[in-house]
């Protein structure tokens, strides 16, 4: 079946250091990347996604970037906080219409303070 | 702000006993979602439902059972509850043909 790989694991980065999260799909025909959050205890929350017809998105210290043609989407956080510690999760859209998500298998972030 | 809740975040059952799990949402999505979460695992889709009386397997179904009866209500059923299906249980809901799908706060179940 179809799936999502996402790298690294754990990540840990001190405070104001920027944090990449990468992840590569195999479903060719996915046009949807959401990217979430899930602080400790929490529920899984969608920071920001990106449709297959841009190749970049930002929003405020937050961004990702997708190469189609290599099937893989990354995140990008910059000026890292306390705050930005948490699992996140990337996911990939099954084509198809289904609205099913594939996700991967999560990144704990650690931002030393 | 949509809403989707589940009916326990805590929940201690013993081998062999039979488990609903339930899942409301607010927001009258078409579509609905049982994960189930575990560490360096991801997500894992269980089953869903694109409408009323209507549902998929997911990736990994075996032991499970859904009843979705009505629009907002999606419950996931243990027939007869294993060890092996100790885990965190996340609900999401989405509407139609749009995407981003909305969480509820996961359901910590213990089988013992």
């Amino acid at each position: 079946g179809e799936n999502v790989e996402q790298h690294p694991s754990t990540l840990s980065v001190q405070e104001g250091d920027s944090a990449v999260i990468k992840c590569t799909y195999s479903d060719s025909a996915s046009n949807y990347f959401p990217w979430y959050k899930q602080e400790l205890g929490k529920r899984p929350q969608l920071i920001i996604d990106i449709r297959s017809n841009v190749g970049e998105k930002k929003d405020q210290r937050i961004a990702v970037t997708l190469n189609k043609t290599a099937k893989h989407f990354s995140l990008h956080i910059t000026e890292t906080q306390p705050e930005d510690s948490a699992v996140y999760f990337c996911a990939a859209i099954l084509s198809g219409n289904t609205g099913k998500l594939i996700f991967g298998q999560g990144t704990t972030l650690q931002v030393k303070p | 702000d949509v809403k989707v809740t589940q009916s326990s975040r805590y929940l201690v059952k013993r081998t062999g006993e039979k488990v609903f799990l339930e899942c409301v949402q607010d927001m009258d999505h078409e579509n609905m979602f049982w994960y189930r979460q575990d560490p360096g695992l991801g997500l894992r889709l269980i089953y869903f439902s694109y409408d009323v009386k209507m549902k998929e397997k997911g990736d990994i179904p075996e032991g499970y059972s859904v009843s979705r009866e009505k629009k907002e209500r999606f419950s996931l059923i243990l027939e007869s509850a294993s060890t092996n299906q100790t885990s965190m249980y996340l609900c999401a809901s989405s509407f139609g043909t749009a995407f981003v799908q909305y969480f509820g706060p996961g359901t910590r179940l213990t089988v013992t």
